[in-house]
């Protein structure tokens, strides 16, 4: 089982590039989240999707944009990437039911340099 | 501040031996949800709790939410290498929009065998 899918796994930039993380769930769920980790802070939510056709903006939204492209994809675009956003990305979806747990991609592991 | 506190940040551990790990929240929970994240990977779901009062065991792994739903502990049984990994709760500490969670800052386990 797939699950949810991440791509690429490994990205190294410049600063200023611009690149699109891609990532398709394949369980029929209606809500996406877009997530980054960093050293001593857990996980900080960057932008959800509640269903196909919106997004919303989760507690670091700024420097990316999102696209919820169909109800499988949801990706993460940094239009101009800069260092403090070198970080793990973790992508993942849920069931839109009370009390679901959200599942989980391997992440992208992407450094800015 | 972290609206959900872990502690310990880290712990070290021979194998065989007992541990616990706590998540605390000024706030009422509802739902917590424990996950494991193995080095490059990325998190799979363990449990969730939601009722204050809750307990839920998994093989040698088990959670309890306390009575006012404001920390939750993970005890882990004789402990094995293959336990080794970062372990993070997340929770609706909101409680007004299922599906969007908020995690705590991890705490990293080592098992030495």
């Amino acid at each position: 089982n797939a699950g949810v899918t991440q791509t690429p796994k490994f990205q190294v930039l410049k600063t200023g590039q611009s690149m699109t993380l891609q990532c398709a769930q394949d369980m029929n769920h209606n809500s996406m989240y877009w997530y980054r980790q960093d050293p001593g802070m857990g996980l900080r939510l960057i932008y959800y999707s509640a269903s196909e056709g919106t997004t919303d903006k989760g507690e670091v939204p700024n420097g990316y944009n999102v696209s919820r492209l169909n109800k499988r994809e949801f990706s993460l675009r940094l239009e101009s990437a800069a260092p403090s956003q070198t970080s793990v990305y973790f992508c993942a979806s849920s069931a839109d039911r009370p009390n679901q747990p959200q599942h989980f991609g391997d992440g992208t592991r992407l450094s800015i340099l | 501040s972290q609206e959900l506190e872990q502690s310990p940040q880290s712990l070290i551990v021979q194998e065989g031996k007992n541990l616990t790990i706590n998540c605390t929240s000024s706030k009422t929970l509802y739902g917590l949800y424990w996950y494991k994240q193995k080095y490059g990977e990325g998190l799979i779901f363990l449990m969730m709790l939601q009722k204050g009062g809750e307990e839920k065991s998994h093989e040698k792994i088990t959670a309890k939410l306390d009575e006012k739903k404001q920390q939750s502990s993970l005890h882990i049984t004789a402990s094995q290498p293959s336990h080794a990994g970062i372990y993070l709760c997340g929770a609706d500490v909101g409680g007004t929009s299922y599906g969007k969670l908020t995690f705590g800052q991890g705490t990293i386990l080592t098992v030495h065998p």
